[in-house]
């Protein structure tokens, strides 16, 4: 089955630096790469995916790159905010309809005003 | 937009007895439903796919005799889990995508304390 490991497990920003979180997958079937931000006791919220046939996507402040050679993507968040602390995880789905997820094991991010 | 709905949002139960929890695509029909548990702190870990009209396919160390998934409808998905322990206590999520597209849609997730 798929693997999926995400790094830092942790990150602290200063309000307005960047943050960067990795995450590898194993399986090369995958095909959709969701990024979830998630509050405690809420259901994830996605705020990013890509799909296996780009490899970088954008919107506003958070962009995701894929390399599917080395597989391995990364969420990227520009010009932190206070309220973008929170824990997020990637996932990878590998099956034909692409909602079976995998999920990383999580960051937390945390902004500091 | 499609939601899912999931129910209960919260429940305690005496350990030894059963718990059912529903996960309802409102406005879509879904084949196939996944179910979720995640332990405070940790990561979401798929624990089955829910398969309309058969049998539910479970990942690797997931006791099917013990989390009994039933999906008899294009709209319902129910997970009992049986005979509960403390240490089923945990943070059930479905997710369910319709079947004319691949959008992901996740229940509001249930909190199982079993005391």
């Amino acid at each position: 089955g798929e693997n999926v490991e995400q790094h830092p497990s942790t990150l602290s920003v200063q309000e307005g630096d960047s943050a960067v979180i990795k995450c590898t997958y194993s399986d090369s079937a995958s095909n959709y790469f969701p990024w979830y931000k998630q509050e405690l006791g809420k259901r994830p919220q996605l705020i990013i995916d890509i799909r296996s046939n780009v490899g970088e996507k954008k919107d506003q402040r958070i962009a995701v790159t894929l390399n599917k050679t080395a597989k391995h993507f990364s969420l990227h968040i520009t010009e932190t905010q206070p309220e973008d602390s929170a824990v997020y995880f990637c996932a990878a789905a590998f099956n034909n309809a692409g909602n079976m997820l995998t999920f990383g094991g999580g960051t937390r991010l945390m902004v500091k005003p | 937009g499609a939601v899912v709905s999931q129910h209960p949002s919260r429940v305690i139960c005496k350990s030894g007895t059963s718990v059912k929890i529903e996960c309802r695509s409102l406005d879509f029909q879904a084949t196939t439903m996944f179910w979720y548990r995640q332990f405070p702190k940790q990561s979401l870990m798929l624990m089955a796919t829910s398969n309309e009209g058969s049998k539910a396919t479970y990942e690797q160390g997931v006791e099917k005799d013990k989390f009994l998934i039933n999906h008899a409808s294009l709209t319902l998905s129910t997970l009992t889990v049986t005979s509960a322990h403390p240490e089923d206590s945990s943070f059930y999520i479905c997710s369910a995508s319709p079947s004319s597209g691949n959008t992901i849609y996740f229940g509001e997730g249930s909190w199982l304390t079993v005391v």
